[in-house]
């Protein structure tokens, strides 16, 4: 498959569970993204890496641990999340570094609801 | 800090009307700005950016650092054209709130 590729597409988990989200990229791109998407909110950028390398943490809880073991593939780690980290989880990716005319190219999604 | 403002949640027109969806900014330096598409049931994508000038699928957007807007247009609208608009700004994407625009038949 092209482009950018989430799994799972759904994901139910109870508070103390932990899973990950997996993002995976097809397009050759350097840089990574995890945007949370709620009902309530705007897009909200978690996380950005640039060649495997953190630039970019939005002041991000720490039972959201993302890792990136190299440019074409990027998780999303997740333990002891609350309700209302319930959303849509994006992961995007752009052929550089994050700059002023990067265009992003994202996935589907990944819908969590923590119960 | 930069921040995005969209301040219509929903837009409603009928088809062949002209549409204006408004975009706000707040950026200290010279903004690179986008418009993010989202039709029903598919992924988020470009729509355009101001640095490109194009026109895309009839929609254009100027952007005046006067008024630091970036309001998205087009003269007449199609009902494929429903769908959730976000405003975005600079490399990393600061989003506005999204309008979701509905045009009907």
């Amino acid at each position: 498959e092209t482009g950018v590729t989430q799994t799972p597409r759904h994901l139910v988990m109870g508070m103390t569970n932990k899973k990950s989200l997996k993002c995976e990229q097809h397009l050759g791109h350097n840089a990574m993204y995890w945007y949370k998407q709620s009902a309530k909110k705007p897009l909200e950028l978690m996380f950005v890496y640039s060649l495997e390398e953190r630039v970019e943490n939005n002041s991000v809880p720490s039972r959201f641990s993302p890792e990136c073991p190299n440019s074409s593939h990027l998780f999303l780690h997740l333990h002891t999340l609350q309700p209302e980290d319930s959303a849509l989880y994006l992961c995007a990716s752009s052929q550089d570094a994050p700059s002023g005319a990067n265009v992003l190219t994202f996935g589907a999604g990944s819908r969590l609801t923590v119960l | 800090a930069q921040r995005v403002t969209q301040p219509e949640k929903l837009l409603s027109v009928f088809k062949g009307a002209p549409v204006e969806l408004k975009c706000n900014y707040s950026y200290s330096g010279s903004p690179e700005l986008f418009w993010y598409v989202q039709y029903s049931r598919q992924r988020l994508q470009l729509l355009l950016r101001h640095i490109s000038r194009e026109s895309i699928k009839g929609f254009t957007a100027d952007l005046n650092k006067g008024e630091t807007s970036f309001h998205l247009k087009k003269p007449f609208a199609q009902e494929e054209d429903s769908a959730m608009y976000y405003c975005a700004l600079d490399g990393k994407l600061t989003f506005g709130q999204g309008t979701i625009l509905t045009v009907h038949p």
